[in-house]
């Protein structure tokens, strides 16, 4: 059984430009949630999806946007790229609370 | 606002040694907890589940422990050994699809 698959693994990108992260829920999970995670810091939460609407949201500005498809597959847009979204990007799965959250392997960006 | 906390942030310890990692959080109305492990650079692996109604949970030479009332929850690794060097995170989750939120976690070394 796959779990939380997440591409790409590694990506670099001009300051201005534009990434999309995607992310496969672990078979069974409705509900995908992004995090990003700076280096010797904890996750931080992003956005989370469910019925391909956007549920919660943390604090982070608009530039930071998503997408939830039918098949509970998800993706993550970051426009007008900055120095400080250089991170490693984490997507989780979930269906509810009781069997908790599975992260992926994440994505490094790195924003030059 | 939840907000966790990890201590120690650092640990080095020789091949064998038992170790403590602790993790407090500051709202105690949680519905389970996550233990999780990061290796450098990687995603985050589920080590341990425990629901708000559980004391413990074990798996292999990991326990941890919950007290809910204190807002504090343990990690105790027996006989430890090398390849258990990494980051190790707690988080706190609330009911539903409540985002889980992180410390900064315990970077342990084990040293052969």
């Amino acid at each position: 059984d796959a779990g939380v698959t997440q591409s790409p693994t590694h990506l670099i990108k001009t300051r201005g430009q534009q990434v999309t992260l995607r992310c496969s829920p672990k078979s069974g999970h409705d509900t995908v949630s992004w995090y990003q995670q700076a280096l010797g810091q904890g996750p931080q939460f992003i956005f989370q999806y469910y019925e391909e609407e956007e549920r919660q949201r943390g604090n982070f500005p608009d530039r930071f946007s998503g997408h939830q498809f039918p098949n509970y597959s998800s993706e993550l847009n970051v426009n007008a790229l900055l120095l400080g979204d250089s991170a490693l990007y984490l997507c989780a799965s979930s269906s509810g609370a009781t069997y908790g959250y599975t992260f992926g392997s994440g994505t490094r960006l790195t924003v030059v | 606002k939840q907000e966790v906390t990890q201590i120690p942030a650092a640990l080095s310890v020789p091949e064998g040694e038992n170790l403590v990692l602790n993790c407090s959080f500051t709202d105690s109305a949680i519905y389970n907890l996550q233990w999780f492990r990061q290796d450098p650079g990687k995603g985050l692996t589920s080590l341990l589940l425990i629901q708000s109604s559980q004391r413990e949970q074990t798996s292999g030479r990991l326990n941890a422990s919950l007290d809910k009332s204190s807002g504090r929850s343990t990690l105790y690794i027996a006989a430890s050994q090398p390849g258990d060097s990494a980051t190790y995170l707690c988080a706190p989750g609330d009911s539903g699809n409540t985002p889980l939120v992180f410390g900064k976690g315990t970077r342990l070394s084990v040293i052969a």
